[in-house]
């Protein structure tokens, strides 16, 4: 059974400062990873996702994340954070298309002016 | 339609009584999923459907909750007998393949 954890329930960095969110999985076989991003009452909107190509996935809004298999990580960065980067992040992975997505818990990102 | 739908998107009720959440998917996708949020939690996985049936119902709390999906589409999260800790966000999202959901807005119950 796949599990996710994300490191930190809050993150807080200053704007212009690099973002990391971190992320470890636990797969059986060779997983798909996935972030999404949670606004203030708002749904889930997908990041990014890893599939198996590219170990480095870019994603909207300047995020990108790399698949450290060694790790059995998939953290989150942006080089420079923005304002409205603030918000809730979720890692989420499967290992097929008939699997349900496992959430982790979400990180929750504040960007301090 | 162009995005997944879910109403109402408030619900407050009274313990005891039964509630309906509905999604509208995304016209022609064939997966729907039910999740459940609560503070602090993530996302709990509820049901998941492939056209009209449910090859994975495990994440159903209690037989006090069911689903169903009708023509492929619209699908139904009942609840009965509802109880304070039901309280929740309830996400439903929609997808061709795993290559990512497209959730909708949520319902939020609040169970008095």
């Amino acid at each position: 059974a796949q599990s996710v954890t994300q490191l930190g329930s809050h993150v807080s960095v200053s704007e212009g400062a690099l973002v990391l969110l971190r992320c470890n999985y636990s797969s059986s076989v060779p997983p798909y990873l996935f972030w999404y991003v949670q606004y203030p009452n708002q749904g889930l909107q997908l990041l990014l996702k890893y599939t198996s190509a590219a170990t480095l996935v870019k994603g909207i809004n300047g995020f990108e994340a790399e698949f450290k298999k060694s790790e059995t990580s998939f953290p989150l960065t942006k080089p420079s954070a923005h304002m409205s980067d603030a918000a809730e992040y979720f890692c989420a992975v499967t290992d097929s298309g008939n699997t349900p997505l496992v959430f982790g818990k979400g990180t929750r990102l504040s960007v301090i002016a | 339609g162009a995005g997944v739908s879910q109403s109402p998107s408030n619900k407050v009720t009274e313990k005891g009584k039964d509630v309906e959440l509905r999604c509208d998917p995304i016209s022609g996708h064939t997966a729907l999923y039910w999740y459940r949020q609560s503070l602090g939690q993530g996302l709990e996985f509820l049901i998941y459907f492939q056209g009209n049936s449910a090859p994975d119902k495990s994440g159903l709390p209690s037989d006090r909750f069911s689903a169903e999906r009708t023509g492929g589409s619209v699908s139904t999260l009942t609840i009965q007998r509802t109880q304070q800790e039901d309280s929740a966000v309830y996400l439903c999202a929609s997808s061709l393949s795993y290559y990512g959901y497209t959730f909708g807005s949520g319902t939020r119950l609040t169970v008095v």
